[in-house]
């Protein structure tokens, strides 16, 4: 089936340090990739996204690459802040209808 | 905009009650989902549906759970009877067809004593 697969958390980091947040996905088909947050007490927002394989999707620092090679799509943040805090959601559509599949979410703690 | 908007924000029960969920998409979109979330599950997928039409509700736990979209702009989650299990957050999110991405309302924090 379609699914993915990201690292478990909570992820604990000081500030300005590097981040690696791991996703992976199982689909059939050519499925569009996302990462959305989670900040408290408020839904999911869309951070970033990558339609296609190689395509680099980037926001507010944040970066992550469409690997279909290894079916992955890390995110990445040069140096963390502390209001970089939240839950991060993989996630992936496959187009052919609106519905989108997430990850269970890793907690991302920054440290001052 | 004013983006999604849920109510209540916050609603706490007895068991046995009837609960109801209400969601205003944004103007425009098509498509209109309403996704669970525990610590225990993540976050589920209950149902969607477009242009006010259910899509996919093999979602919904059971038959206690039931959702409508009678418009565009209105759509109602309803728990009969709420069960302790149900204690969750609720949230609604909407998208234009195809764009494959979702606006978040804040959610409704359900509990169920």
């Amino acid at each position: 089936g379609n699914s993915v697969t990201q690292m478990e958390g909570p992820v604990t980091l000081s500030e300005e340090a590097f981040l690696t947040i791991n996703c992976t996905y199982t689909a059939t088909g050519y499925p569009s990739l996302f990462w959305y947050v989670q900040y408290p007490g408020e839904g999911l927002q869309l951070l970033l996204k990558a339609t296609k394989a190689d395509d680099k999707g980037s926001n507010k620092g944040f970066e992550a690459t469409y690997r279909k090679e290894t079916t992955s799509f890390h995110l990445e943040k040069g140096s963390v802040q502390v209001s970089d805090s939240a839950v991060y959601f993989c996630a992936l559509s496959l187009n052919r209808d609106d519905k989108i599949i997430f990850g269970k979410g890793t907690r991302l703690h920054i440290l001052p | 905009d004013a983006g999604v908007i849920q109510s209540p924000r916050h609603e706490v029960t007895e068991m046995g009650q009837e609960v109801t969920l209400r969601c205003k998409p944004i103007s425009g979109h098509n498509s209109l989902f309403w996704y669970r979330q525990t610590m225990m599950r993540g976050l589920e997928l209950l149902i969607y549906f477009n242009n006010n039409v259910p899509i996919d509700d093999s979602g919904m736990p059971e038959d206690r759970f039931s959702a409508k979209m009678p418009n565009a702009s209105f759509s109602t989650l309803k728990i009969q009877p709420s069960e302790p299990r149900d204690s969750a957050v609720y949230f609604c999110a909407s998208s234009p067809t195809g764009m494959g991405t979702l606006h978040f309302g804040n959610g409704t924090r359900l509990t169920v004593t």
